[in-house]
């Protein structure tokens, strides 16, 4: 069974699309994370969510909304995607104690 | 501030010698955890190895192995009998009971050569 799910994998858009990106983990962890790595490999935090609620929210545009409907579930939603969007964005899970995280496979946004 | 850094973007090393990948870190807590994450060219994130900042001996997972010099805050990956299938990127990453979150640093690029 997969411990946290990223769903599409892969995504090819054009520019000023509005897309989804769904996260899933049945790990029973409480927190979740959206993290964007970008052409250079660099990890930068996005959001982190615990039990459902938003604890940390960097400085990203606020085109990215991200939504938790449950503690098991984090997607993010990007609206009017522009090229510098482009990047592998990754989901993760971990208790709360900040133990290490469980990561998804990664999707790769690719704007055009 | 940078609390992760991982000064080696790229080391080679051939096949079934060991290789050590470097990591600092920069933190004041006392309370505080390190991980290797490994990257291979699919993309996926695949954990390696923990060391909690309170644990005395070194933490080993097969042929992977933490040198932590915790006054030194160092936290060194060692990867024994390396093998082809090794060459990935790896992050180096610090997680602290405040704030859960991680910190991870930009990552060394690993290459094995036959």
């Amino acid at each position: 069974d997969t411990a946290v799910s990223q769903t599409p994998k892969y995504l090819v858009t054009q520019m000023g699309n509005d897309k989804s990106i769904k996260c899933e983990q049945n790990l029973g962890h409480d927190t979740m994370y959206w993290y964007k790595q970008d052409s250079k490999k660099f990890l930068k935090i996005m959001f982190s969510y615990n039990n459902k609620e938003l604890i940390i929210n960097e400085t990203v545009p606020n085109r990215f909304s991200p939504k938790s409907p449950d503690k098991a579930h984090l997607n993010l939603h990007i609206n009017s995607l522009e090229l510098g969007d482009s990047a592998v964005y990754f989901c993760a899970s971990s208790r709360s104690e900040g133990y290490g995280y469980t990561f998804g496979s990664g999707t790769r946004l690719t704007v055009v | 501030a940078q609390k992760i850094t991982q000064t080696q973007p790229g080391m080679f090393v051939q096949e079934k010698e060991a290789v050590t990948l470097d990591c600092t870190y920069d933190t004041s807590d006392q309370s505080y955890g390190l991980f290797w994450y490994k990257q291979p060219s699919s993309g996926e994130m695949i954990f390696l190895i923990y060391q909690g900042s309170y644990d005395e001996q070194n933490a080993t997972e097969g042929r992977y192995s933490l040198n932590f010099q915790k006054a030194r805050k160092s936290a060194n990956l060692v990867i024994s009998a390396s093998q082809l299938g090794d060459s990935a990127m790896y992050f180096c990453a610090m997680s602290l009971n405040t704030g859960n979150q991680f910190y991870f640093g930009t990552g060394t690029s690993l290459t094995v050569i036959p």
